[in-house]
């Protein structure tokens, strides 16, 4: 069944560090990847996506995800982090069995002054 | 354009009550969806439609059941509330294009419904 798994439940980093969270999905196809950011008492927005071709995509807010399909991830970057970061980031695959996205679990990030 | 809203933002209810969430969109989108969200364990598609007049389950459907009469409307029931639908319902929807039906969604803000 395919899956997606976010190892970590909440990281803090220092305001202007560098972050990086994980992500692995399970799946047989090419799958479909995304990452959405959530901000306390809000809905998901989309940060980026991957369907095809150039493996490293930029998203909004200074956001990039690299997905390789070796390791069966999709890890999120950003080279120096905001306060206004701090929020939960969801990974999701789409399904190709019929119109479903799968959701991780989530990690949520806190930013330290 | 509003994107995706929700109403009520809030609700507070009692065990066996029923009560309707309503989803509207203004995107023009195909494809309407309703998630749950509970701590630690991500959005899990309760059920979703790809067009007006069509619904189907996803993966956690018991005890709600949802309409699509109108494209832009998508309703959440829940007939007889029980504590374990205490939880935070989010509608998302998602349109037709090259990803087809995996574009990504957009969420509304979300309803937080509480069953004592």
């Amino acid at each position: 069944a395919q899956s997606v798994t976010q190892p970590d439940i909440h990281i803090t980093v220092s305001e202007g560090a560098s972050l990086e969270l994980r992500c692995n999905y399970s799946y047989g196809a090419t799958p479909y990847l995304f990452w959405y950011v959530q901000s306390p008492g809000q809905g998901l927005q989309l940060l980026l996506k991957y369907f095809s071709g150039d493996t490293l995509v930029q998203g909004i807010k200074g956001f990039e995800a690299e997905f390789k399909r070796s390791q069966s991830s999709f890890n999120l970057r950003k080279p120096s982090v905001h306060w206004s970061d701090a929020a939960e980031y969801f990974c999701a695959v789409a399904h190709t069995g019929g119109f479903k996205t799968i959701f991780g679990a989530g990690t949520r990030l806190f930013v330290k002054a | 354009n509003a994107g995706v809203t929700q109403t009520p933002k809030f609700r507070v209810l009692k065990t066996g009550q029923s009560m309707t969430l309503l989803c509207a969109q203004d995107m023009n989108h195909e494809y309407m969806y309703w998630y749950r969200q509970d701590p630690g364990m991500g959005l899990r598609l309760i059920h979703y439609s790809v067009g007006e007049g069509t619904t189907a389950k996803g993966e956690v459907p018991d005890g709600y059941n949802v309409s699509r009469l109108k494209k832009q409307n998508f309703l959440l029931g829940l007939e007889s509330a029980a504590p374990s639908q205490t939880s935070v319902y989010f509608c998302a929807s998602s349109y037709e294009g090259s990803g087809g039906a995996y574009n990504e969604q957009f969420f509304g803000p979300g309803t937080r419904l509480t069953v004592l």
